[in-house]
């Protein structure tokens, strides 16, 4: 089942600009990460933060939890044409299974 | 390290087929979980193994299989083959319930 709401669905901007996708989850979890799909590939792990955690960096991504609220949010600034992809979110569920988002697409125009 | 294979990377099989797919893990990861990806439907978990046990199982029918072999390779095998069967799997191998490393993917389209 899919736990993870990611919100946008799809989102599309200028590259240079900040693109903000959202994520939210309905029970408490230890850990939540995000993953990035290019077209028709497998997923690239991009960053996890624990749950007490409230925000983490890593190159141009930043991301934010906040547990009271079951929500992250990612942040990629200064967005460029190779950043066109979907996102997905996942939290760490029962029985050693990741829970997944319905992810975000992203497209970046020239 | 070498990262997680997939093979075949493409797959065409009629209605009724049977289908195996296999996945390596990356060297020293012990558990190995397998996704259906349709568009519009996110990952679905199809299952989870670690050192040869099936750990968890998602909501798919029996026709879905799975196994993992001692050197933690694993396969999946699909029997009577549906249209909407038709799906990117992925596989995705980790060291504990965190990081995922997944593979390139199986694209399989039954006609």
């Amino acid at each position: 089942s899919q736990q993870g709401e990611e919100d946008p669905q799809a989102l599309s901007i200028q590259e240079g600009e900040n693109a903000t996708m959202n994520c939210s989850y309905k029970t408490s979890i230890n850990n939540l990460q995000w993953y990035r799909q290019n077209s028709g590939r497998g997923l690239v792990h991009l960053i996890l933060i624990r749950s007490n955690e409230r925000e983490k960096h890593s190159g141009r991504l930043r991301v934010t939890l906040d547990t009271s609220k079951k929500s992250s949010s990612l942040l990629i600034t200064a967005s460029r044409a190779a950043d066109t992809a979907s996102y997905f979110c996942a939290t760490d569920g029962s029985n050693y299974q990741l829970i997944w988002g319905a992810g975000t697409k992203l497209i970046i125009k020239p | 390290k070498a990262g997680v294979t997939q093979t075949p990377r493409y797959l065409i099989k009629t209605r009724g087929q049977q289908v195996t797919l296999s996945c390596s893990p990356i060297s020293g990861h012990r558990s190995v979980s397998w996704y259906q990806q349709t568009p519009g439907q996110g990952l679905q978990f199809l299952f989870e193994y670690f050192s040869e046990t099936q750990r968890n199982k998602g909501n798919f029918p029996g026709r879905f299989s799975g196994r993992q072999f001692s050197n933690s390779r694993s396969e999946m095998n699909v029997s009577t083959l549906e249209l909407g069967d038709s799906a990117l799997y992925l596989c995705a191998s980790s060291i504990r319930q965190e990081t995922q490393y997944f593979g390139p993917g199986t694209r399989l389209l039954v006609l």
